[in-house]
């Protein structure tokens, strides 16, 4: 158990619909990270935040987007979604901004 | 920007014995951290292993260890006396150890994926 929640851990939904995918992050991490991997593919990052506000922006959508609470938790809205947004969406969090990432166990989506 | 590139899309390997998945990466940065992580088909991301690219000595973690070469730019973890659990993806990560601002992501290889033959 890595100690990064997240929800739901599947969802599927049609297309045209919006969805919010949950993170919570280790006891004590500052730093969130969302990631994107399709099918058979690798790990591609999406956004970063750290105590609340935006770091870093990866190859995210428009239609997607994303924000950090004040207690730390992340959610990462997807709307207008097509087929192709169908993946395993990782949030990960990290306490420091070097050494290792710490992964939930990932929300699968599916848009039929 | 930082690159990672693993070129074996998929290795296999007899049950109890050993096999090595190759990383090269490519940075500027002189000091950093490199990691290899497992995804078995539960789709966890697990980190096996870590490097400190200022640590000359190869880091080992019981059956598993890396050849870091910081000259090569070269990152590969060998798996002694495979077992039928080591079955999974494995994903080369790259992370600088001075980030930039916004610069702190951890960057990924495409993965390798690696069949235990019994």
């Amino acid at each position: 158990d890595s100690g990064v929640t997240q929800t739901p851990k599947h969802l599927i939904t049609a297309t045209g619909q919006r969805v919010t995918l949950r993170c919570s992050p280790r006891s004590g991490d500052l730093s969130v990270y969302w990631y994107q991997q399709s099918l058979d593919q690798g790990l591609q990052f999406l956004i970063h935040y750290y105590n609340g506000e935006e770091r870093a922006k990866g190859n995210i959508l428009e239609r997607f987007s994303a924000q950090q609470f004040p207690d730390l938790h992340s959610e990462l809205n997807l709307s207008s979604l097509e087929l192709g947004d169908s993946a395993l969406y990782f949030c990960a969090s990290s306490v420091q901004f070097t050494g290792e990432l710490f992964f939930g166990e990932g929300s699968r989506l599916t848009v039929l | 920007a930082q690159t990672v590139t693993q070129s074996q899309p998929e290795m296999s390997v007899q049950e109890a014995e050993t096999v090595t998945l190759s990383c090269t990466y490519d940075t500027s940065e002189s000091d950093y951290y490199l990691f290899w992580y497992k995804q078995p088909p539960s789709r966890q991301m697990i980190l096996v292993i870590r490097q400190e690219a200022y640590k000359q000595q190869n880091a080992t973690e019981n059956r598993f260890s890396v050849n870091f070469q910081k000259a090569a730019k070269s990152f590969s973890l060998k798996i002694s006396d495979s077992q039928l659990g080591d079955a999974a993806m494995y994903f080369c990560a790259y992370r600088s150890a001075e980030p930039d601002f916004g610069n702190e992501k951890l960057t990924f290889g495409t993965g390798t994926r690696l069949t235990i033959i019994p």
